[in-house]
């Protein structure tokens, strides 16, 4: 059973726009999330993280926002550039780290 | 600079031939893990190793064993490859000890014909 879930495979934005990616998860165990970056024939690299004590983590144009009670977080890109294209997955795991649970992924096209 | 390698990023087997895929970090983390990356089902856990020598299994592990002799080296192995094991292999390794990211190989792209 999908822990984390991402229910939009797809996003178009324009470019200079917000781009907002949305994860939902099940089990409230979970304390960090994460959410990634991943081009074609390459592996995910990290993007930007936030822990359960926090709702809100800030690096550059990325922000990560967390609601706990609904079990939802969302990454918003501001502005959106076309070098963003690529798909991104949301992740989360336990206090431990030993696993680690993916979303499906959703793939962001930001049109120039 | 961290780095996580796998042998090869593109390989083309045959059905029931027996397949190694490795991964060395120089990172000297304690975690390792093996993932599959399908299109519509994200990225997929078949195994993960905590140890040398320890292993578990994730949630896909059938049809794939892992070794794990020293701690930098994830080997994973499909015993008789299968055509329904066309896939992305993406290798990750995690450092225990608070709140971090696991960092990713390249990747394998998988064709089994």
């Amino acid at each position: 059973d999908q822990q984390v879930k991402q229910n939009s495979p797809s996003l178009s934005v324009q470019e200079g726009r917000i781009s907002i990616l949305n994860c939902d998860y099940t089990n409230s165990m979970f304390d960090y999330f994460l959410w990634y970056k991943k081009y074609p024939a390459e592996g995910p690299t990290f993007l930007i993280s936030i822990s359960s004590i926090k709702d809100k983590n800030e690096d550059g144009r990325f922000t990560v926002f967390l609601n706990k009670s609904a079990k939802h977080l969302s990454l918003h890109i501001v502005p959106s550039q076309p070098g963003d294209s690529a798909v991104y997955f949301c992740a989360a795991s336990g206090w431990t780290g030993n696993q680690f649970y993916f979303g499906t992924g959703t793939s962001l096209t930001v049109i120039p | 600079d961290v780095k996580v390698t796998q042998s090869s990023r593109y390989l083309v087997k045959r059905t029931g031939e027996k397949v190694f895929l490795e991964c060395v970090q120089d990172m000297d983390h304690e975690n390792m893990f093996w993932y599959r990356q399908d299109p519509g089902l994200g990225l997929r856990l078949i195994y993960f190793s905590y140890d040398v020598k320890m292993k578990e299994k994730g949630d896909i592990p059938e049809g794939y064993s892992v070794s794990r002799e020293k701690k930098e080296r994830f080997s994973l192995i499909l015993e008789s490859a299968s055509t329904n094991q066309t896939s992305m292999y993406l290798c990750a390794s995690f450092k225990l000890a608070g709140l971090n990211e696991q960092f990713f190989g390249p990747g394998t792209r998988l064709t089994v014909l």
